[in-house]
């Protein structure tokens, strides 16, 4: 079983629409948490940052955490054109040790 | 804040040659470096962990004699390709994480093509 688990996609939605992205983990010591944005061609773009469990908004984007479940969200309100990109969720108990999902493609269409 | 840069953004290099890439972190001081390889459509691929002052830890299949890692200053992690070959060409993105933080901030990328 992979440590983190993230659908591929792709997800297509109109413009408008709210994109909810989920990722999945099977080790319980994770408590810092991301979600990374990544344009064709480049480098990714952290968007989110969560530590432990909750909610945490910025602007169009809510990250949510739920650690019971092993399960963490990011929201997208109002998408955009621009939007459009692959998602990666990213996840560590501490030190150098990184977790990162295969990152979904989304595409919102005008 | 939290600005990592990447030199060069694109090479074209002939097969036999090495090709150097420069990671560094602008605004901040980063005490570990990571560099990850990328293919098309693909997830990102771990190469090496470094800390400034320490030699790289390399991961399982990721032959340390071809990609030579430097991490001099706490700003400052270099990736040599030695002897590069067509198989070599990716995309290389190396990242960062400030001293005390738990996140890392990616540079750019550097795409390289080995003829």
């Amino acid at each position: 079983q992979k440590e983190v688990e993230q659908d591929p996609g792709p997800l297509s939605v109109p413009e408008g629409a709210i994109v909810s992205l989920n990722c999945t983990y099977s080790n319980s010591a994770f408590q810092y948490f991301m979600w990374y944005r990544q344009y064709s061609r480049k480098g990714p773009e952290l968007l989110m940052y969560t530590y432990s469990s909750g909610n945490k908004e910025d602007g169009r984007f809510t990250a949510q955490v739920d650690k019971s479940s092993k399960y963490i969200s990011l929201f997208i309100r109002d998408s955009q054109p621009s939007d459009s990109a692959t998602y990666l969720c990213a996840m560590s108990a501490g030190g150098n040790q990184f977790y990162f999902g295969t990152g979904t493609s989304l595409t919102v269409i005008p | 804040g939290a600005v990592v840069s990447q030199h060069p953004s694109r090479v074209i290099c002939k097969s036999g040659t090495s090709v150097k890439i420069e990671c560094r972190s602008l605004d901040f001081q980063a005490t570990t470096m990571f560099w990850y390889r990328q293919f098309p459509k693909q997830s990102l691929m771990l190469m090496a962990t470094s800390n400034e002052g320490s030699k790289a830890t390399y991961e399982q299949g990721v032959e340390k004699d071809k990609f030579l890692i430097n991490h001099a200053s706490l700003t400052l992690s270099t990736l040599t390709v030695t002897s590069a070959h067509p198989e070599d060409s990716s995309f290389y993105i190396c990242s960062a994480i400030q001293q005390g933080g738990e996140t890392q901030y990616f540079g750019p990328g550097t795409r390289l093509l080995v003829l």
